[in-house]
């Protein structure tokens, strides 16, 4: 079955410190991946995705993610944060047409003005 | 323009009671989805219905039962709440199978007294 694990569940940092949310899966396929936000009250929105083709992705509000299929890794990377980036953070994973989004247990990123 | 609404943002409601939660998306999508977000912010599929047609149906209790009168709208009706029930319940559609990136609502939020 797949699995997703983020290994960090409250991550605190300071604005303008560099940020990198740890994610891995296990499934053995082809996978698409995804990184979610969940801001305070909100619904999730995408940061961005990776189906195939160039490994390092970029989405949306500065934030990049880099596939390495070796490492069954999606982590997300951003180089300076801020406040406005205090969010819950989520990991996704699909493998297969038919297979489920699976979802991380998520991390709360806290951003200290 | 909302992408995808839910109705109503807040529930709360006795045991024993039975209630729907309405979800719509405006985006053409083929597939809509039902997830529950625990206390601790875990993400988990309940249901899909890809052109009015359920295909993934996780082990969730019979109590809740989706309903999709046509491709835009998904409902989510539970009988008999119970305590372990409440949460936040999430609807999300995609333009085609679960491969495809998905788009949220603003979720419900269900409590059960």
């Amino acid at each position: 079955a797949q699995s997703v694990s983020q290994h960090n569940h409250h991550v605190i940092l300071s604005e303008a410190a560099s940020l990198e949310l740890g994610c891995n899966y296990s499934y053995g396929g082809t996978v698409n991946l995804f990184w979610y936000v969940q801001y305070p009250g909100q619904h999730l929105q995408l940061l961005l995705k990776y189906f195939s083709g160039d490994p390092l992705v970029k989405g949306i509000k500065g934030f990049e993610a880099e596939f390495i299929k070796s490492k069954f890794s999606f982590n997300l990377r951003k180089p300076s944060v801020q406040w406005s980036d205090t969010a819950e953070y989520f990991c996704a994973v699909n493998g297969g047409s038919q297979g489920n989004l699976i979802f991380g247990k998520g991390t709360k990123l806290s951003v200290k003005p | 323009d909302t992408a995808v609404s839910q109705t109503p943002k807040y529930l709360v409601t006795q045991m024993g009671n039975d209630k729907s939660i309405k979800c719509e998306q405006n985006l053409g999508h083929d597939t809509m989805y039902w997830y529950k977000q625990d206390s601790k912010k875990f993400l988990k599929i309940m249901f899909s219905y890809n052109n009015k047609e359920l295909i993934i149906n996780e082990t969730v209790p019979n109590r809740f039962s989706p309903k999709s009168p046509d491709k835009a709208h998904l409902n989510l009706h539970i009988n008999s709440l119970e305590l372990g029930d409440s949460a936040v319940y999430f609807c999300a559609s995609s333009r085609r199978g679960s491969a495809d990136t998905q788009y949220f609502g603003p979720g419900t939020r269900l409590t059960v007294l």
